[in-house]
């Protein structure tokens, strides 16, 4: 079964850092393209990063270019989502996602939540 | 780039078909069969439950369909059932500058 289950959420001040991790298990995770979305309390969801297989391509959205760094550790099924300069208006809960196709995510985490509040 | 525009809700009885809208631009939906939809329930994490404008994961009921014209996706769930009642979401892939936007979510009950 496909697992991937988020932490490292919590309450930061704005312009803190914050690492949030994401295990995976149940699929050859080196295989598969992964990502993060992240949905403000209340609202809708919105696509933060995506990192290929190998390392070799990453994508930010626009939002947080700059600010936040994806990797990933093949040898330890993990992904990492490292957030520095926040902002309160980057609270929200954070998900991982599983990409099987372009835009296709099959399986996501429960997710972090990310308070940024002074 | 703004993200895709849908309904905020849509209703229907049980056993109609509702049909939901997400409108993007030439650039994301017009341009790419690369359009998603996910089902959200309250507290969960969401569900893919169409890829590829018209693509149907296993598993997935064959009530939830996709279809595509112009600028405009669309998901219709025929025969509606109570346990349709959710947030559903629509995502385009836009282009290798922007490459992923969600729409703001529609909001289905079932009267």
């Amino acid at each position: 079964e496909v697992q991937l289950v988020e932490s490292g959420g919590g309450l930061v001040q704005p312009g803190g850092s914050l690492r949030l991790s994401c295990a995976a298990s149940g699929f050859n995770f080196s295989r598969y393209e992964m990502n993060w979305v992240r949905q403000a309390p209340g609202k809708g969801l919105e696509w933060v990063s995506y990192i290929s297989g190998s390392n070799g391509t990453i994508y930010y959205a626009d939002s947080v270019k700059g600010r936040f760094s994806i990797s990933r550790d093949n040898a330890k099924n993990s992904l990492f989502l490292h957030m520095s300069s926040l902002r309160v208006d980057d609270t929200a809960v954070y998900h991982c996602a599983r990409e099987v196709g372009v835009a296709a995510f099959d399986s996501w985490g429960q997710g972090t939540l990310v308070t940024v509040s002074s | 780039q703004s993200a895709l525009t849908q309904p905020a809700s849509v209703s229907g009885s049980p056993g109609q078909s509702i049909t939901i809208s997400c409108t993007g631009t030439s650039s994301d939906v017009g341009t790419y069969n690369l359009v998603s939809w996910y089902q959200q329930h309250p507290g969960k994490a969401p569900k893919l439950i169409i890829y590829g404008v018209i693509e149907r994961p296993s598993g997935v009921s064959n009530r939830f369909s996709g279809s595509k014209s112009g600028n405009t996706a669309s998901l219709t769930i025929s025969g509606l059932q109570a346990e349709d009642e959710a947030d559903y979401y629509c995502c385009s892939y836009a282009g290798s500058n922007t490459n992923v936007l969600f729409g703001g979510g529609t909001k289905v009950t079932v009267l």
